[in-house]
């Protein structure tokens, strides 16, 4: 199957730092791909659709300026937790499917815990 | 704006039993894709089952089988003959069929406990 590889697993940061996160499509091309947010206990809420070659369009709460998405490659978006503070410490998945199977699965980084402290 | 409803927040069943998970969900659309994903302790989230709306057949992979209802827009998950290793959190999931990629809209999961 598709692989989704996400990096780092986990991080630690400072509060006011800034952390970048890595979501590859390890074995496809994709040209969307997804940024999930998921609390302790909850389920996973969209942050926002990463377009390749274009803006990232994100849901509604989320603040575009604090989390800044780059979608440079057909197999890289990235997601950036800029000046973080310890209310966004949190588990972050990224998921993207194979060009003409956009529909039918989609396929998900193994996540990233980040604590900000 | 499509929902998803998991009613049951933890289930519990003993290794060898059945057990079935509910799912509803909310849209206006008709072609969509609805999902069960599993979650297990590790977060990695592992796609169980898929079914497509415009099939009325419900989907079986093995063990894991659906209750597909769509004029009552529920999607139940049965898992047959439980193993220890089903324990996990299970999400259903819906999404739109569309011509790129789309969302998943996630309900709020069930955690499963599979007991000895």
């Amino acid at each position: 199957g598709a692989v989704v590889s996400q990096h780092p697993s986990w991080v630690i940061c400072k509060s006011g730092t800034s952390v970048k996160i890595e979501c590859r499509s390890l074995d496809f091309q994709a040209t969307t791909m997804f940024w999930y947010r998921q609390f302790p206990k909850q389920s996973l809420m969209l942050m926002a659709t990463s377009n390749e070659g274009s803006k990232a369009t994100y849901e509604q709460g989320v603040e575009k300026d604090k989390f800044l998405i780059n979608h440079a490659s057909l197999t890289l978006s990235t997601l950036t937790v800029t000046s973080a503070h310890p209310e966004d410490s949190s588990f972050y998945i990224c998921s993207a499917s194979p060009l003409g199977r956009m529909n039918t699965e989609a396929f998900f980084g193994q996540g990233t815990r980040l604590t900000v402290v | 704006a499509q929902t998803v409803t998991q009613s049951q927040p933890e289930m519990s069943v003993q290794e060898a039993e059945t057990v079935t998970l509910s799912c509803t969900y909310d849209t206006s659309e008709n072609n969509y894709y609805l999902f069960w994903y599993k979650q297990p302790p590790s977060r990695q989230m592992i796609l169980v089952i898929r079914q497509e709306a415009y099939k009325q057949q419900n989907a079986t992979e093995n063990r894991f089988s659906v209750n597909f209802q769509k004029a009552a827009k529920s999607f139940s998950l049965k898992i047959s003959d439980s193993q220890l290793g089903d324990t996990a959190m299970y999400f259903c999931a819906f999404k739109l069929l569309t011509g790129t990629a789309s969302k998943l809209t996630f309900g709020t999961g069930t955690r499963l406990q599979v007991t000895l």
